[in-house]
């Protein structure tokens, strides 16, 4: 069974730092993972997909990198900013013949002016 | 784009009662649609996957007779929440895929926070 871990749960940087959130994920049988932006009482917005056949992707300030054989996804936001405040979602799409998206634990971040 | 909506956004409703919840492809059709449920500082869980014109593929553990979903059109989808309970208040997200494919990205709505009294 799939399970899509984040590192860390929760973290705070002040205003221009780059910063490195981490996703992990059990079987790299995947077809893409996707990086998710959630403000509170909101729904997602989706920042990047990687398909399983990609290394990374690139939107911005933001950089997301894909090592599928280690079940390992990182999300890099360059130059922070306090609108960046944010939870932060990963997503794989599971292997096999579902459609099904597993949802990582999320990281909230704060970016402290 | 790839647009989807979800009304209403909030609903408060008396224990007992049922609640209906829309999702809208607005500028596609959506072959497939999905519905989460998020409760408080968790990560969203899938209940259900619906195909049009045919039957919701339930999560383990999902009452498919509690939580009724119809895939009538292929831009509406609709979640019923039966005989709500408290328990059954939470953050319902729905998401859309224009394609069966394995490879199709989902888009996600705007969310429906329920709070049942």
């Amino acid at each position: 069974k799939q399970e899509v871990t984040q590192i860390p749960a929760a973290l705070s940087v002040p205003e221009g730092e780059n910063l490195v959130l981490n996703c992990s994920f059990t079987d790299s049988a995947i077809y893409n993972l996707q990086w998710f932006r959630q403000d509170p009482g909101k729904g997602l917005t989706s920042l990047l997909l990687i398909q399983s056949s990609q290394r990374e992707q690139t939107s911005g300030r933001l950089n997301a990198s894909l090592d599928k054989s280690s079940g390992r996804s990182t999300l890099y936001i360059a130059a922070s900013q306090p609108g960046d405040s944010a939870t932060y979602l990963c997503a794989v799409k599971d292997g096999g013949a579902t459609n099904k998206l597993i949802f990582g634990t999320g990281t909230l971040l704060a970016v402290q002016p | 784009g790839a647009v989807v909506s979800q009304h209403p956004s909030r609903v408060i409703c008396k224990s007992g009662t049922s609640v209906k919840i829309e999702c809208r492809s607005l500028d596609f059709q959506a072959t497939t649609m999905f519905w989460y449920r998020q409760f408080p500082k968790q990560s969203l869980m899938l209940m259900a996957t619906s195909n049009e014109g045919s039957k919701a593929t339930y999560e383990q553990g999902v009452e498919k007779d509690k939580f009724l979903i119809n895939h009538a059109s292929l831009t509406l989808s609709t979640l019923t929440v039966t005989s709500a309970h408290p328990e059954d208040s939470s953050f319902y997200i729905c998401s859309a895929s224009k394609g069966g494919g394995l490879y199709n990205e989902q888009f996600f709505g705007p969310g429906t926070r329920l709070t049942v009294l």
